[in-house]
């Protein structure tokens, strides 16, 4: 069983490009987390989808932000005209469906790196 | 609101030193609570996870027990190997979806 990947690994960026990463989550796994994680601060969730359906939206996830997870599966996470300010690891995590008495812990991929110059 | 505070580091202990990370949190209800952990060069990985008060988790040496009457979830292990050095998050899961995470402790284990 494979973990969750995310491509690319790293991103370098010119200020006011569009990047977008994608995420395969485990398989079977129906939630899917897009986190982001600054230098010495802790993941800050951004959206979280269960199966196709975008359900939370984080304040954090400005306009300039677009989350897709079309068919359930993979998703993307692209941001538009990107600004030094969004240099983070941009995670992304997924979680077997709920079930009684699962904690519903996430696992987590290797995240993307972005720096916008 | 929910939250979650660490123990500021870094931390830097010898070898089979006593290790304690404190974790607090701030949340309504029974959250559900975790330790990540984050291996230089690689993504977060749970380390342990308890569900209700009183319960202790354990995983490779560390432990953490629910301390509901303190809103606590202390890490703890009894020697520390260099293969310890690591950032550590202490994070919650309310009913919902979302994960709260404290900011991390880098710790770091001389020989």
């Amino acid at each position: 069983d494979t973990g969750v990947s995310q491509d690319p690994r790293h991103k370098i960026t010119k200020r006011g490009q569009n990047v977008t990463f994608r995420c395969d989550p485990i398989s079977e796994h129906n939630r899917l987390y897009w986190y982001r994680q600054t230098l010495g601060q802790g993941p800050e969730f951004l959206t979280y989808f269960q199966n196709e359906a975008q359900l939370e939206k984080s304040r954090l996830l400005s306009d300039r932000f677009s989350a897709e997870r079309p068919k359930g599966s993979f998703s993307t996470l692209e941001i538009q005209r990107t600004e030094q300010g969004d240099s983070a690891m941009y995670l992304c995590a997924s979680s077997p469906p709920f079930r009684q008495g699962a904690t519903g812990e996430l696992f987590f991929g290797e995240g993307s790196r972005l720096t916008v110059l | 609101g929910n939250s979650v505070t660490q123990m500021e580091g870094p931390v830097t202990l010898s070898e089979e030193a006593f290790l304690t990370i404190n974790c607090t949190y701030t949340a309504t209800g029974y959250p559900s609570l975790f330790w990540y952990v984050q291996y230089p060069g690689e993504g977060l990985q749970l380390l342990l996870k308890a569900t209700k008060a009183d319960d202790k988790g354990s995983n490779k040496g560390f432990e953490a027990t629910y301390r509901k009457e303190t809103t606590s979830f202390h890490l703890e292990k009894g020697s520390v190997q260099v293969s310890d050095s690591a950032v550590y998050f202490c994070a919650l899961r309310k009913a919902g979806n979302q994960f709260y995470f404290g900011t991390g402790t880098s710790l770091t284990v001389i020989p």
